[in-house]
């Protein structure tokens, strides 16, 4: 299967900073990316939808300037979460869409990002 | 709304035994069903999906079960493993669209 991968694989930041997370697709090249926040023992929530080339698409309630997202090149896709509180605190997981077999496009995950806002 | 409903939120299964998630959905333009596994402070990896077009699809000790006329898709487990304790999620998509739609997850745990 495709791979991605995110970047770091955890962070730890202090209150009022800003951490720019990383996701890559390494082995094809993607148009659409998504981002989730996962918090503990629950599902996947999708905060964008980011597109190359253009802005992102936000889901209700998700704050576009607290979250920005830039997908600069059909192979990554970056989060910035800026000026970081703890209830930011959660698992970040990025996936990218490519198109599967007869067409089908098909979502694949990269491993997460655990961020920790002290 | 939830566009996927998945059952049950938690499962525990013996060593050896079948493990059984459901999944329901309403959006008939839906035609991808894709199940997903995620083990703990890791990303959902795509463990096996499948097209309306098509009753069933097995890929070694999982199965897809899917009943178009009821709006319904399972995941069937043989034989499971301690291995296979994970949290488990459906989705649904339609392939004129990008979004997927998940199903809340399904923790599962094998006891060996």
């Amino acid at each position: 299967g495709a791979v991605v991968s995110q970047h770091p694989s955890r962070v730890i930041c202090k209150s009022g900073t800003s951490v720019k997370i990383e996701c890559r697709s390494l082995d094809f090249q993607a148009t659409t990316m998504f981002w989730y926040r996962q918090f503990p023992k629950q599902s996947l929530m999708l905060m964008a939808t980011s597109n190359e080339g253009s802005k992102a698409t936000y889901e209700q309630g998700v704050e576009k300037d607290k979250f920005l997202i830039n997908h600069a090149s059909l192979t990554l896709s970056t989060l910035t979460v800026t000026s970081a509180h703890p209830e930011d605190s959660s698992f970040y997981i990025c996936s990218a869409l490519t198109s599967g077999g007869n067409s089908y496009n098909e979502q694949f995950f990269g491993p997460g990002t655990r961020l920790t806002v002290l | 709304q939830q566009q996927v409903k998945q059952s049950p939120q938690s499962l525990i299964v013996q060593k050896g035994g079948i493990s059984i998630i459901n999944c329901a959905y309403e959006n008939t333009a839906f035609d991808y069903f894709p199940w997903y596994q995620q083990f703990p402070g890791k990303g959902p990896a795509l463990l096996i999906a499948i097209r309306p077009d098509v009753s069933e699809k097995k890929e070694g000790r999982f199965t897809i079960s899917f009943n178009k006329s009821a709006k319904q898709f399972s995941l069937h487990i043989m034989d499971s493993q301690p291995g296979d304790s994970a949290t488990y999620f459906c989705a649904a998509s339609m392939n004129t669209g990008n979004q997927f739609y998940f199903g809340t997850g399904t923790s599962l745990t094998v006891i060996p």
